[in-house]
């Protein structure tokens, strides 16, 4: 089974600085890994995927996150927060070797950005 | 711009009513998603489909929920009858049929507040 674990619920963050997602899984396979991001009253969007190709993936909106196998890790980066990055965001993980649909969502982590 | 459409967007109902929420998945996705999204317990999966067919439903009270999938543009989630504990947003996603799994397109959710 798999399984992905959001390191932090809330993450607060100066308008031009850096941000760190971090998000740690398990998985009996090669998992596949997303982050989906949510902004208030929305549905989740998609903002990147690895599936086994180039392990640092870029994303939209100047994000991207770096797949670790040794420390089972998918965090997710951007260099430089702006406003609109304030927004609640998913880690996921699916394991398509199960022939299972199903995603296994983070807790989230709520993003924050000061001016 | 293709996207997946939940009606109603809002809901407020008493207690043992029913309640119909619907989803027009997006054109040619053949994987169909419902979610249940509440602050205590984050994002649920209920129900999923594939070419019509339910693949799981296990995360659903079975003896009030049921979903279906009636025609290919078209998925229902009802509820009857309605309880409090069933205040929610309900989420609707698709998602491609070749590749592309768990890159899932997620509706603006339905909120329903049951009295």
């Amino acid at each position: 089974a798999q399984s992905v674990t959001q390191l932090d619920s809330h993450v607060s963050v100066s308008e031009g600085t850096p941000v760190l997602l971090r998000c740690n899984y398990s998985s009996s396979y090669s998992p596949s890994l997303f982050w989906y991001v949510q902004h208030p009253n929305k549905g989740l969007q998609l903002l990147l995927k690895y599936t086994s190709a180039a392990t640092l993936v870029k994303g939209i909106n100047g994000f991207e996150a770096e797949f670790k196998k040794s420390e089972t890790s998918f965090h997710l980066t951007k260099p430089s927060a702006h406003m609109s990055d304030a927004a609640e965001y998913f880690c996921v993980v699916i394991d398509f070797r199960s022939n299972d649909y199903k995603l296994s969502f983070g807790a989230g982590t709520t993003v924050t950005v000061r001016a | 711009d293709a996207r997946v459409t939940q009606t109603p967007r809002h809901k407020v109902t008493e207690m043992g009513q029913e309640v119909t929420m619907r989803c027009q998945p997006i054109l040619g996705h053949n994987t169909v998603f419902w979610y249940r999204q509440t602050m205590m317990q984050g994002l649920e999966l209920l129900a999923y489909f594939r070419n019509r067919a339910p693949l799981d439903d296990s995360g659903m009270p079975k003896d009030r929920f049921s979903a279906e999938m009636p025609d290919a543009t078209l998925a229902t989630l009802k509820i009857q009858p309605s309880e409090p504990r069933d205040s929610a947003v309900y989420f609707c996603a698709s998602g491609p049929r070749t590749g592309g799994y768990g890159e899932l397109f997620f509706g603006e959710g339905s909120r329903l507040t049951v009295l």
